[in-house]
C-alpha cells in the first residue's frame, strides 16, 4: 500500500491549453474523489466514483471538466481550454465505502 | 447546501498547551471527518467520527450529531501539530460528497 498517488505534482500551462491529471488510488478502495482547493479555503467537491461509475458531479464542474475512472482503477481529470480561474490545487482521495478518505499530495495547477 | 462553520479561525498556542476546535453544521449529517493539513499541503485523516467519541494519542474527537457539532481536542500540543484543521461532513450514509469548513489555522510556538 503506497497511498494515493497523483501526477504531476505541479503543472504550469498557458490559458486555453488542455491539461490532464492522474490519480492512482489505494488498490482496495472502491471510491475515488476529486476536490479542488484554493488558497485559504477548504477543499471543494468536484466529483466521485464508486468503482467505474461516476455517481455525483458538482455544478462547479463545468463542461470544460471531465473525469474518468476506466475499469475502476486509476482516474483522470481533464480540463479543456484552461482559464486563470482554474488555478488551484486539485486533490484526489480514495476510500472504502463508508469509511474516511485518504488524500493524495495533490496537483498544483497554475494557468498563466 | 449544508453549511459548515469552524471556530476559531486562527489559534496560537505555546508548546504543551491544550486546545479545542469546534465544527458546527447546519443540517443533519451521517458522516463527519477531521483532517490536518500540514504546512506542505498534505491532508491527513485524523478521525472518521459520525457520532460518539474517539481518541488517538494526544488527539480526541467528539461528535454530537443531534446538536450538530463536533469538537477536536488537542492535548500537550507540539510544534508538529501546526497547520490547518478541517472538518468535513456528508449527509449521505456513505461518504460521497463531503462539504468542508474553511478550517482552523493552528500555530504552536516552541
Amino acid at each position: 500500500d503506497t497511498g494515493v498517488s497523483q501526477n504531476p505534482r505541479h503543472k504550469i500551462t498557458k490559458r486555453g491549453q488542455n491539461v490532464t491529471f492522474r490519480c492512482d488510488p489505494i488498490s482496495e478502495h472502491n471510491r475515488l474523489y476529486w476536490y479542488r482547493q484554493t488558497l485559504g479555503q477548504g477543499p471543494e467537491f468536484l466529483t466521485y466514483f464508486q468503482n467505474e461509475a461516476q455517481l455525483e458531479k458538482s455544478r462547479l464542474l463545468s463542461d470544460r471538466f471531465s473525469a474518468e475512472r476506466p475499469k475502476g482503477s486509476f482516474s483522470t481529470l481533464e480540463i479543456q481550454r484552461t482559464e486563470q480561474g482554474d488555478s488551484a490545487m486539485y486533490l484526489c482521495a480514495s476510500s472504502p465505502s463508508g469509511y474516511g478518505y485518504t488524500f493524495g499530495s495533490g496537483t498544483r495547477l497554475t494557468v498563466v | 447546501g449544508i453549511q459548515v462553520e469552524q471556530s476559531p479561525p486562527d489559534l496560537i498556542l505555546q508548546e504543551g498547551a491544550n486546545s479545542t476546535l469546534r465544527c458546527n453544521f447546519s443540517d443533519s449529517v451521517n458522516n463527519l471527518q477531521w483532517f490536518h493539513q500540514n504546512p506542505w499541503g498534505q491532508l491527513i485523516n485524523l478521525f472518521y467520527i459520525p457520532s460518539g467519541t474517539k481518541q488517538n494519542g494526544r488527539l480526541s474527537a467528539t461528535t454530537v450529531a443531534t446538536e450538530r457539532y463536533s469538537l477536536l481536542y488537542i492535548s500537550s500540543s507540539q510544534t508538529t501539530d501546526s497547520g490547518v484543521y478541517f472538518c468535513a461532513v456528508d449527509r449521505h450514509t456513505n461518504a460521497g460528497k463531503s462539504t468542508f469548513g474553511d478550517g482552523t489555522t493552528l500555530t504552536v510556538k516552541p
